[in-house]
């Protein structure tokens, strides 16, 4: 299994209060992804990382933020949260070195009150 | 918009028999196509992926096929064990190039009964 951890695992918040979580990968991948799953959606992007520092917008980016200051962090924060922001997350990473697939974090199961 | 849609949504067959799970996006212009396999509160696991040059891919009692000009993709799981009970799902990348992002289905639940 590719070595990607995530955390938490599991976080209950409320309403308004800021939340941030960590991808890390120790496959010194050069592409990072963070996805949310909704039952009727699918996986849906939220943002990705191109580099350390480079990060770009998904489909779904709005209310969320990352950063990556490390190869092997990235981490996504929800500024303000909201319960429609209630979902499991999932990091993935890919090498970029062309056509290749994506191997994927075990989730976080987030539940906004 | 680009849409990728997995019918059925669940589906339920006895150990032994041979399946097919369906994949169709309406874009015939993409790069690639994956199929993953996801567990009970897991993350997902790669199984095949095809380049769009292709026409399928097989890994042991997998195979998938691509049909870019009718916008289709199959899953056919030979002899179905009840291990291979998960949720499948396909994912299409039309943007191309090293970025490799993905557009998922919503996946078909497959329970395989013993």
């Amino acid at each position: 299994d590719a070595g990607i951890t995530q955390s938490p695992r599991h976080k209950v918040t409320e309403t308004g209060t800021p939340v941030t979580l960590r991808c890390h990968q120790t496959e010194n991948h050069r592409y990072m992804y963070w996805y949310r799953q909704d039952p009727g959606h699918g996986l849906r992007l939220i943002h990705y990382s191109y580099g350390v520092k480079d990060t770009d917008k998904g489909e779904v980016s709005d209310g969320y933020s990352v950063s990556r200051s490390k190869t092997e962090d990235f981490l996504l924060t929800l500024e303000s949260a909201t319960s429609s922001q209630t979902s499991v997350y999932f990091c993935a990473i890919s090498g970029g070195q062309g056509v290749e697939t994506q191997y994927f974090g075990p989730g976080t199961r987030l539940l906004v009150l | 918009k680009q849409e990728v849609t997995q019918i059925p949504a669940a589906l339920s067959v006895p150990e032994g028999e041979n399946l097919v799970l369906n994949c169709s996006f309406t874009d015939s212009a993409i790069y690639n196509l994956q199929w993953f396999r996801q567990d009970p509160g897991k993350g997902l696991t790669s199984l095949l992926l095809i380049q769009s040059s292709q026409r399928e891919q097989t890994s042991g009692r997998l195979n998938a096929s691509l049909d870019k000009s009718s916008g289709r993709s199959t899953l056919y799981i030979a002899a179905s064990q009840p291990g291979d009970s998960a949720t499948y799902l396909c994912a299409v990348d039309y943007y191309g190039g090293a970025t490799n992002k993905l557009i998922f289905g919503t996946g078909t639940l497959l329970a395989v009964q013993p």
